[in-house]
């Protein structure tokens, strides 16, 4: 099976722009979580999608929005990028939610000058 | 509230020498722990899970790590360690509730000298 795959692998924005990034589960795969990883801050949870609906959310302004299809494929969009938003951005999949050992894609790093 | 800690930032081995990674976690409910994997420019690898069948989990690559309640830890080892095993180490513990959040320990940077 393939893994996880996301689009794009690197990406450079100005301050005040907008990004999307996407991510494509393992085949069968339900669940999608999102995390955030810097230096300072370490891995950090974004949100979690199952069914096409957001299940949890992490402690982040509401400039960071996601959604799931019905192929359980997911994007995460952030407005109004800052500076503090360069990072590497990793998606998860499961097969469902809870438990379930979660496999990571390459990332996506973005850089806001 | 569930959290991890990873006790050292860096930890330095020679080549051939035991690998040890402590990881102390904190969870209110049995915890479901992992331990990934990250090198230079790539996502998480899943080393190992230990979901309450074993104490002692073995995973890819040699690791192992046992669990131990009366400690709530669950550090990683492994017997010999080899140039390649140098990387990035992180513990991991799955939110409470039915969630798909894992929260992560700050990571240990794993440097094999030669």
């Amino acid at each position: 099976k393939a893994g996880v795959t996301q689009t794009p692998r690197y990406l450079i924005k100005t301050r005040g722009q907008q990004v999307t990034l996407s991510c494509s589960p393992i085949s069968g795969h339900r669940s999608v979580s999102w995390y955030q990883q810097t230096p300072g801050q370490g891995l950090q949870f974004l949100f979690e999608y199952f069914s096409e609906t957001q299940r949890n959310k992490g402690n982040f302004p509401g400039r960071f929005s996601g959604r799931q299809f019905s192929n359980s494929r997911s994007e995460m969009n952030v407005s109004t990028l800052e500076l503090g938003d360069s990072a590497l951005y990793l998606c998860a999949s499961s097969l469902e939610r809870g438990q379930e050992t979660q496999y990571f894609g390459p990332g996506t790093r973005l850089l806001v000058l | 509230a569930q959290s991890v800690t990873q006790l050292g930032s860096h930890v330095s081995v020679s080549e051939g020498a035991l690998v040890l990674l402590r990881c102390n976690y904190s969870s209110s409910v049995p915890p479901y722990l992992f331990w990934y994997v990250q090198y230079p420019n790539q996502g998480l690898q899943l080393l190992l899970k230990y979901t309450s069948a074993a104490t002692l989990v073995k995973g890819i690559n040699g690791f192992e790590a046992e669990f131990k309640k009366s400690e709530t830890s669950f550090h990683l080892t492994k017997p010999s360690a080899h140039m390649s095993d140098a990387a990035e180490y992180f513990c991991a513990v799955v939110g409470s509730g039915n969630t798909g959040k894992l929260i992560f320990g700050q990571g240990t940077t794993l440097q094999v000298k030669p």
